[in-house]
């Protein structure tokens, strides 16, 4: 069966405190891994999309990473104002994109 | 502007009254999804459709149906709501030879 699971479901930093957030994911025929940002009251905000292991994407604090397993997004000096639900999906068919439930990420000044 | 516009944005209905949730895009994009989020849960697939004459059920479409109106218009009906239907619905699009998916803003859907 197809699934994501996202790590963890909760995460607390004091801003420059640099972490990771983790996505593991089975699948049959992955077509691609993308990550999303959620702010409270709003729509998933497309942020990388990967498509092979060994591929890696930046954006400002940002930098996503794909293995055959899993997939992580490193956040660099993190601010505040990156203070957002991140959220993982991965695309096994045409159509099928299965999401995560999402790290919950807190940035304290 | 908002390339993805849902209304309304917040809707309280009662039980057993047709309600219908809206969705217009100005990305140009020729697919369209409907997609409802539960607290604990990831964003489960409703409807798809890949162009005006393409219409798909996803994982949860009991209860649900969906009109197709133009390439840029996608409605969601809930013929008879009832309160586990409560949740947020959100529209998106992606466009043929991307994957990328990109979110309206969502609706609020609460049935009492």
């Amino acid at each position: 069966e197809d699934q994501v699971t996202q790590s963890p479901e909760a995460l607390r930093l004091q801003e420059g405190e640099s972490s990771s957030l983790n996505c593991s994911y089975t699948v049959s025929g992955l077509r691609g891994l993308f990550w999303y940002r959620q702010d409270p009251g709003k729509g998933p905000e497309f942020l990388f999309t990967l498509y092979s292991a060994g591929e890696e994407k930046e954006k400002e604090r940002l930098k996503a990473t794909l293995t055959k397993k899993e997939s992580f997004l490193h956040i660099t000096a993190p601010k505040p104002e990156d203070s957002a639900t991140y959220l993982c999906a991965v695309q096994s068919g045409t159509y099928k994109y299965i999401f995560g439930t999402g790290t919950r990420l807190k940035v304290l000044a | 502007d908002a390339d993805v516009t849902q209304t309304p944005r917040n809707r309280i209905t009662k039980t057993g009254k047709r309600i219908m949730l809206e969705c217009s895009q100005t990305k140009g994009h020729d697919r369209m999804y409907w997609y409802r989020q539960d607290p604990g849960l990831g964003l489960r697939l409703i409807y798809y459709s890949f162009d005006v004459k393409d219409i798909n059920k996803g994982e949860i479409s009991d209860g649900y149906s969906v009109s197709r109106q133009a390439q840029a218009k996608f409605s969601l009906s809930l013929e008879s709501a009832i309160p586990n239907q409560t949740a947020l619905y959100f529209c998106a699009t992606s466009a043929t030879g991307t994957y990328e998916q990109y979110f309206g803003p969502g609706t609020r859907l609460t049935v009492t």
